[in-house]
Formats: structure tokens, sequence, C-alpha cells
């Protein structure tokens, strides 16, 4: 079976821009969950997703945004972006219902 | 609230020596507690967890038993090789809700030595 998949693995934007990360679950998984990893904070939750519902929302800024389609495959976007997201944005699938969060190889974001 | 704390290191061992690793975690609820691993430029892979108090994970000779009395989730190794060389991270997920939200430790650099 394969594994999470996340497109693309690494971005170069400038501050301002607009950004799209994609997440492609394993086959079957219905829930998605997106985190940011940087040296300084670590590893942050960004939002969860399940069946098409924001099921959570960590605390992070309106900038950041996400949805899910119907295909369990999930999109986040970052919007006016600053130096300071720049990050590993790590995507992770799962079942549902409190099982294993299986993390795809992340997109790697850099804002100049 | 709910906050995992774990030795930020970095630990350098020589192969074949014991690895401890130690995490300790507050939660409001009854959460379920996980070891995950990153290696140099890769995501995340689960090494083990546990679900419930004296449940003891483990996966490619490393355990952790879930100690709900001390609010401990240790990670151990009796013999490492160069090929655990990587990042640790100590997780829980607070089952509120029916989120399965991860909250995680800093993270715990090791590098074993020939």
């Amino acid at each position: 079976k394969a594994g999470v998949t996340q497109t693309p693995r690494y971005l170069i934007k400038t501050r301002g821009q607009q950004v799209t990360l994609s997440c492609s679950p394993i086959s079957g998984h219905r829930s998605v969950s997106w985190y940011q990893q940087t040296p300084g904070q670590g590893l942050q939750f960004l939002f969860e997703y399940f069946s098409e519902t924001q099921r959570n929302k960590g605390n992070f800024p309106g900038r950041f945004s996400g949805r899910q389609f119907s295909n369990s495959r999930s999109e986040m976007n970052v919007s006016t972006l600053e130096l300071g997201d720049s990050a590993l944005y790590l995507c992770a699938s799962s079942l549902g219902g409190v099982n294993t969060q299986y993390f795809g190889p992340g997109t790697r974001l850099t804002v100049l | 609230g709910n906050s995992v704390t774990q030795m930020e290191g970095p630990v350098t061992l020589s192969e074949e020596a014991f690895l401890t690793i130690n995490c300790t975690y507050t939660a409001t609820g009854y959460p379920s507690l996980f070891w995950y691993v990153q290696y140099p430029g890769e995501g995340l892979q689960l090494l083990l967890k546990a679900t419930k108090a004296d449940d003891k994970g483990s996966n490619k000779g490393f355990e952790a038993t879930y100690r709900k009395e001390t609010t401990s989730f240790h990670l151990e190794k009796g013999s490492v090789q160069v090929s655990d060389s990587a990042v640790y991270f100590c997780a829980l997920t607070p089952r509120e809700g029916g989120s399965e939200k991860l909250v995680f430790g800093k993270g715990t650099k090791l590098t074993v030595n020939p």
C-alpha cells in the first residue's frame, strides 16, 4: 500500500506570495492532519480534517487555511507569506477514530 | 493543558551502549502515547505506541512503558546501532472529542558512533 505523499517536496517563495501544499493520504484513510516543523518551535499542530470537515485547528493565524476533498486528499494554503513561515510542513493520515497517524515526507518551504 | 517534556540532548553513544530517553507528559484526559523517529531529510515514522496504563510498546528493540502514576513514557534500547542515529520525538494524543491531534516534545537527537 502506498504511503502518504506530499507535493511538492521543495518550494521557494518570496514574502507576500501565497502557497498551496498538497497531501494524498494512504488509501482508505479518512483523517488528515497537518503539522509545521521549525528548529525553534518544533512540531506544531495546524489542522485536522475528517471526511471533509475540519475537526480541530491549532493556534495559527488566519493566513493558514486548509481543506479536504471527497477523496480524502487535502490541501493547505498559506497567504501573504512571511519569513517565519519557512518550515517543513508535514501531513499525516489515519483511519480516524484515534488511530495511528502515518506521516508523509513533508514539503520544505523556504520564504525569501 | 496537554504537553510533553523530553530530554533534549543531543545524546551521543557508542555502538552497543544502552539508551534511555526520558519523556514525561501532562494531559487533561487519558492520552495515548507515542514515540516517533525522524531520520535526516525524512518525515516522521511511528516507532511504538501505548494506549493505556502499564501497556508496553516495543519495536526494533526499542521499548517504552506507559506509567500513569509517574506520567512518563521513557524510551529504552539495550544495544544501540549506528543506524539508530536520528531524532526521537515523544508525543501524546489527548483523545478529546474524537480528535487525533498529536502534541509533541521538542525532540532528542541521538548520534551513535561506531
